[in-house]
Order: C-alpha cells, then sequence, then structure tokens
C-alpha cells in the first residue's frame, strides 16, 4: 500500500511554455501532499504544501504565480510550472501524507524530470 | 531549515559488512524522525521511522537509533548488500508545522562487492 504515482515522470520543453505533473495515490486519500524540488547531488528542498480544497502554502523564495498549484482531489495534486526557464530544469518529487500510526509519515512518488531547453 | 549541499557525504563499505549513517538533526521541537533510501534518479523510499519517545526501533535488517540529547540519528544496516547502494536522507519534522518534513543533507552508500 502506500504508492504515489506522478505523470510524466521526464518532460522536455522549450523555453516559455508550460509543463503540468501530476501527483496521484493510488491506494489512498491524502488531504496533504508536499512538492519538492531536487538539484543534483542536493538534498529535497520543500516548494509548498498542498491541501485538498484549499490554497497551497508556498515556502518562502517559491513564486506561487510560477508554481501554481492544485489539489482537486484527495488523490491528485497537480504543479503547473509556468513560463518554464532552464533554471527550472530540475527533479519535481511530490509526497502524500497518509494518516497512520504517527500521522506524520510522507510518501514519495518516483520523480519528474524537466529539462527546459 | 532547509539543507543544501553541492557534495554529498560517501560512505564506501563492503558486501557483508554492516553500514552505520549519521545524521545531525535541527530542530531541538522535532519529535518523529524518518530515514529515506533515495535510488539514482527516483523518489525517496520509506526504510523506517522513530518518535522522540524512543531511542531504538528495528526493522529487517535496519535499525534506528536516536539520541535526544546531542541532536543525532543513525541509521545501521545489517549485511550491507550492493541493493542497498543509493543516498540515505534522515528527516524531521521540525515544529510539526502542517505536517512538513526538513530534510537532512543525505548520505551516499557505495556497496563494494
Amino acid at each position: 500500500g502506500a504508492v504515489v504515482s506522478q505523470h510524466p515522470s521526464w518532460v522536455i520543453c522549450k523555453s516559455g511554455t508550460s509543463v503540468k505533473i501530476e501527483c496521484r495515490s493510488l491506494d489512498f486519500q491524502a488531504t496533504t501532499m508536499f512538492w519538492y524540488r531536487q538539484f543534483p547531488k542536493q538534498s529535497l528542498m520543500l516548494m509548498a504544501t498542498s491541501n485538498e480544497g484549499s490554497k497551497a502554502t508556498y515556502e518562502q523564495g517559491v513564486e506561487k504565480d510560477k508554481f501554481l498549484i492544485n489539489h482537486a482531489s484527495l488523490t491528485l495534486s497537480t504543479l503547473t510550472v509556468t513560463s518554464a526557464h532552464p533554471e527550472d530544469s530540475s527533479f519535481y518529487i511530490c509526497s502524500a501524507r497518509r494518516a497512520s500510526g504517527t500521522g506524520e509519515t510522507q510518501y514519495f512518488g518516483p520523480g519528474t524530470r524537466l529539462l527546459v531547453l | 531549515g532547509e539543507s543544501v549541499g553541492l557534495h554529498l557525504p560517501t560512505l564506501s563499505v563492503q558486501e557483508g559488512d554492516n553500514s552505520i549513517i549519521n545524521c545531525a538533526y535541527s530542530n531541538s521541537a522535532s519529535d518523529y524522525f524518518i530515514w529515506y533510501k533515495q535510488e539514482s534518479g527516483k523518489g525517496p523510499q520509506f526504510i523506517i521511522d522513530i518518535r522522540s519517545n524512543m531511542d531504538k526501533r528495528q526493522g529487517q535488517r535496519v535499525t534506528v537509533l536516536l539520541n535526544k540529547t546531542v541532536k543525532h540519528l543513525s541509521l545501521q544496516i545489517a549485511a550491507t548488500q550492493p541493493g542497498d547502494s543509493a543516498v540515505y536522507f534522515c528527516a524531521e519534522n521540525g515544529d510539526n508545522q502542517g505536517g512538513k518534513l526538513i530534510f537532512g543533507q543525505g548520505t551516499e552508500l557505495s556497496v563494494k562487492p
């Protein structure tokens, strides 16, 4: 159990275009999902917290108008990178929080590699 | 806070040996800790977690030790196998702000056959 999927797994786009990444919890409901970005040889950097039915909460320094997050249902959150530029090239990973004994365990998706040309 | 670094610490072990990966966490208010394994090009995979009311927890071939006095966490892997080669991250829940996790910088484990 606790499977999280992402789509697409990789995407190459031209500078200036927008890219949408989907994050789904396949076998559980996730009231909260998180979006991270990871550069090579670095740790995960939290971008935003996505709560079903409400606006996302963005971390300091993350532009909410550039990284649009929509948590439309208990199993789906989307991240749209608007007007992508080469510096947005990165590995984007989502996670979903499932109520468990601890209530805080996050399960991660496989990641989406974005390359902006 | 966030952990950013350009060079991951590395640990190289021989197959069959035990591995110990260390992590110093930042927030004394943290009461929940998780170890994740990340293979190249993949998302982090949950390994084991521990609450602050415990100082040791064991899983299958893995043990997590927590020392709250010095804010130190370790992951022990018994009989390390080539498939254990990956980057290992510790994470803490900090001030419990909406379930956010704070990740450490990670350690790259390389297992030599």
